[in-house]
């Protein structure tokens, strides 16, 4: 079974507006990290946000925000007011294994959402 | 702080050739990672180095590829030989610790073809 699915190849959405980007993940670890990445045509991957599986709020930064729901298994990303520059591929990923214990933690990404921005 | 560094960005070898890429993490990182990104693909861990010790290898094709992390500060990782569905980008990543909570730092990549 795929660990992360994301399920939309491609996106559009106009300037100004908000989108969301869905992402699900399995896993029977207690403990476990979702991530987003974005990744522009230049092709480095930056780090854009985390939730943690005990968190008890929503992570936000800045335009971005996680859905985290945790009963669902789904961790979608929402960009608010999206701008040109926020056309990318986006990758959702998760961490399994304890933080912080010094064991070893695995990450696992999803095969990626392209987003593209129409002005 | 400086990023990751790697070297090459660009790199087309003939199958059954020889490469090899190079990576310097952020100073002070102890964590570094390789992955293989393959077009169209989600970045898929090679090889990840605790300082200077292996963490994890278990989906690096040993018989052909091999990685080494000496003074644990850069690294080389090294296809010997090359076969076309190495085709990829190869993504070098940093962390402070093996704790990734805070997200890993990339470098821009070393794309490979292979012809």
């Amino acid at each position: 079974a795929q660990k992360i699915t994301q399920t939309q190849p491609g996106m559009f959405v106009q300037e100004k507006e908000a989108v969301t980007l869905d992402c699900t993940y399995d896993t029977s670890d207690p403990s476990y990290g979702l991530f987003w990445y974005k990744q522009p045509s230049s092709g480095e991957m930056i780090f854009l946000i985390y939730q943690g599986s005990y968190d008890q709020q929503n992570a936000t930064e800045g335009r971005y925000s996680l859905n985290f729901q945790k009963a669902r298994k789904s961790a979608n990303l929402v960009i608010s007011a999206s701008q040109l520059g926020d056309s990318a591929m986006y990758f959702c990923a998760m961490r399994e294994g304890q933080r912080g214990s010094g064991g070893y933690q695995k990450v696992t990404f999803g095969t990626g959402t392209k987003l593209q921005v129409i002005p | 702080e400086a990023g990751v560094a790697q070297s090459p960005r660009y790199k087309i070898i003939e199958k059954r050739q020889s490469v090899a890429f190079w990576c310097n993490p952020i100073s002070g990182h102890a964590t570094l990672y390789w992955y293989q990104q393959i077009l169209g693909q989600g970045p898929k861990l090679l090889i990840q180095f605790q300082n200077n010790g292996v963490v994890d290898d278990s989906q690096l094709p040993k018989d052909r590829f091999s990685a080494e992390r000496l003074k644990g500060v850069d690294s080389t990782l090294k296809i010997q030989p090359a076969k076309l569905e190495d085709s990829a980008v190869y993504l070098c990543a940093s962390s402070k610790t093996g704790d990734s909570s805070y997200g890993y730092t990339f470098g821009s990549g070393t794309r490979l073809t292979v012809v």
